[in-house]
C-alpha cells in the first residue's frame, strides 16, 4: 500500500526568503507520480507541481521546485522568494502507475511573516 | 477552466439520517473521487471512480457509498450518518496521470458535514 509522510506539521519564515517542505513516501510501483497540493485560508485546494518518477530532472514552475532524491523516496517542495499569500496548507500526494488512486501526506502549514 | 462544484455546501444531519453529497464536473474527466478531511489526518480517500457505473473503495470506505450515473455526476451517501462522520468532505475530478493526461486532480469547494 502506498504511504505519504509530513513530518512538518507547521513552518515559519519571513517574506522573501527560501523554505522547504519535507516529504516521503512508500510504494511497491516502480512507476509512480509525485504531487504538491496548497491548500489556501478558504479552503480552496490547487495544484502546483508534479514530479515523475522516471523522470531525473528535478521539476520547477515559476517560484516552486521539488527535491527530488528516488532512494530516499523524498519529494521535498523549495519555495523560493516566499510572499505573504503564499501563507496555506501543502499536501504532497502519491498517485500509482495506474493512474487511479491518490493518496495525500498529512499537510504542512506554512506562515509567511512580513 | 476546469469546474468542479458540490451541493450542498453546508449541512446539518440527525445521527442515523440519511445524507447525500452530490458532485457535478464539467471537465469531461473519466475519473472522481470523494475526500474526507479531518485535522490531523489531512486528505483520506473514501471512494473513487473511473467512469460512469464504476465505483472502486478508497482507504476508509466504511460507512459510505458512492454512486456514479454519468460521466458529470458522482454522489457521496451516507445511509446512517454518524457523529464520528462529522467532516469537510472534497469531491475532485482528474485524467489519467500517464501519457498525454496530466493526472491533476481539480477540487470543488468542499462540503461541511456536521452530524449531530
Amino acid at each position: 500500500a502506498q504511504k505519504v509522510t509530513q513530518t512538518q506539521t507547521s513552518i515559519s519564515v519571513m517574506e522573501k526568503t527560501t523554505v522547504t517542505m519535507d516529504c516521503v513516501y512508500e510504494t511497491q510501483d516502480s512507476s509512480y507520480f509525485l504531487f504538491w497540493y496548497k491548500q489556501t485560508a478558504s479552503g480552496e485546494i490547487v495544484f502546483l507541481i508534479r514530479q515523475d518518477s522516471y523522470k531525473k530532472e528535478n521539476a520547477t514552475v515559476g517560484h516552486y521546485s521539488l527535491n527530488f532524491q528516488k532512494p530516499k523516496s523524498s519529494i521535498g517542495l523549495i519555495i523560493t522568494a516566499t510572499q505573504i499569500e503564499d501563507s496555506a496548507v501543502y499536501f504532497c500526494a502519491m498517485r500509482d502507475d495506474m493512474g487511479y488512486k491518490l493518496t495525500f501526506g498529512t499537510g504542512t502549514s506554512l506562515l509567511v511573516d512580513p | 477552466e476546469a469546474a468542479v462544484t458540490q451541493s450542498p455546501r453546508n449541512k446539518v444531519a440527525v445521527t442515523g439520517g440519511k445524507v447525500t453529497l452530490s458532485c457535478n464536473q464539467t471537465n469531461n474527466h473519466n475519473n472522481m473521487y470523494w475526500y474526507r478531511q479531518d485535522t490531523g489526518h489531512g486528505l483520506r480517500l473514501i471512494h473513487y471512480s473511473y467512469g460512469a457505473g464504476s465505483t472502486e473503495k478508497g482507504d476508509i470506505p466504511d460507512g459510505y457509498k458512492a454512486s456514479r450515473p454519468s460521466q458529470e455526476n458522482f454522489s457521496l451517501i451516507l445511509e446512517l450518518a454518524t457523529p464520528s462522520q462529522t467532516s469537510v468532505y472534497f469531491c475532485a475530478s482528474g485524467d489519467a496521470a500517464g501519457g498525454e493526461g496530466t493526472g491533476q486532480l481539480y477540487f470543488g469547494e468542499g462540503s461541511k458535514l456536521t452530524v449531530l
